[in-house]
């Protein structure tokens, strides 16, 4: 199985700073990257696929890049409604697993 | 708009049966894919199923935890797909999420079924 290791697992930022989350892949994973986001009690969201494409009505504050086992998640210009957990998903094949998810929270 | 909604969750003892069902509208059902993940409390995501199209005869796919226990199924015709659980144990408990895969990714997601496991 890939193994995806995700960090760090929280953050504590301020409004309009910048957050950058990581994942790294246990192998060669191409761009088969997304990330989520999930509020406390609600279902997780796609924000970026193939490691750097924004998904349909995310705000371009969020941004992906990486290839082969290392990606990054950046969050400009936090928003007070960014406060969620964070989770990276491979793609490429199964079983698809998940990061471990980073909790950002709003100072 | 795109909606799926779980149901049947509750609360089931160790070694019984369970079914969830999808229920989707906004999309047509039989043009996607459908993929089933689930939650532990306080814990992250894990992919348990993945059911393909009539296209390719509906083959699914099953994390190691869940195969030959679990099950998927579906029906175009209602827009449904079914996920169903047997021989649960404690490690089934979580919320279950139905969620359309396109591409190689999940879309669109549910709130989510909640399962409990327990005697």
């Amino acid at each position: 199985d890939i193994q995806v290791t995700q960090s760090p697992s929280s953050v504590s930022a301020s409004v309009g700073d910048t957050v950058t989350i990581s994942c790294r892949a246990s192998q060669h994973i191409n761009d088969w990257v997304g990330w989520y986001q999930q509020r406390p009690g609600k279902a997780p969201k796609l924000l970026i696929y193939a490691a750097s494409r924004l998904h349909s009505g995310v705000p371009s504050r969020f941004s992906g890049s990486g290839y082969g086992t290392d990606f990054s998640l950046i969050i400009s210009s936090l928003q007070p409604e960014d406060s969620a957990t964070y989770f990276c998903h491979q793609a490429h094949s199964y079983p698809w697993t998940f990061g471990q998810g980073t909790k950002v929270e709003i100072k | 708009e795109v909606q799926l909604v779980e149901s049947g969750g509750g609360l089931v003892e160790p070694g019984r049966s369970l079914r969830l069902s999808c229920t989707v509208s906004g999309f047509n059902i039989a043009d996607h894919s459908m993929g089933w993940f689930r939650q532990a409390p306080g814990k992250g995501l894990e992919w348990v199923a993945f059911i393909r199209t009539s296209a390719y005869a509906g083959a699914s796919e099953y994390a190691a935890s869940v195969r030959g226990r679990f099950s998927l199924s579906r029906d175009d015709s209602k827009d449904i797909t079914y996920l169903q659980m047997n021989s649960l144990t404690s490690e089934d408990t979580g919320i279950y999420y139905c969620s359309r895969r396109q591409g190689r990714y999940f879309d669109f997601w549910g709130r989510g079924s909640l399962v409990t496991v327990s005697s």
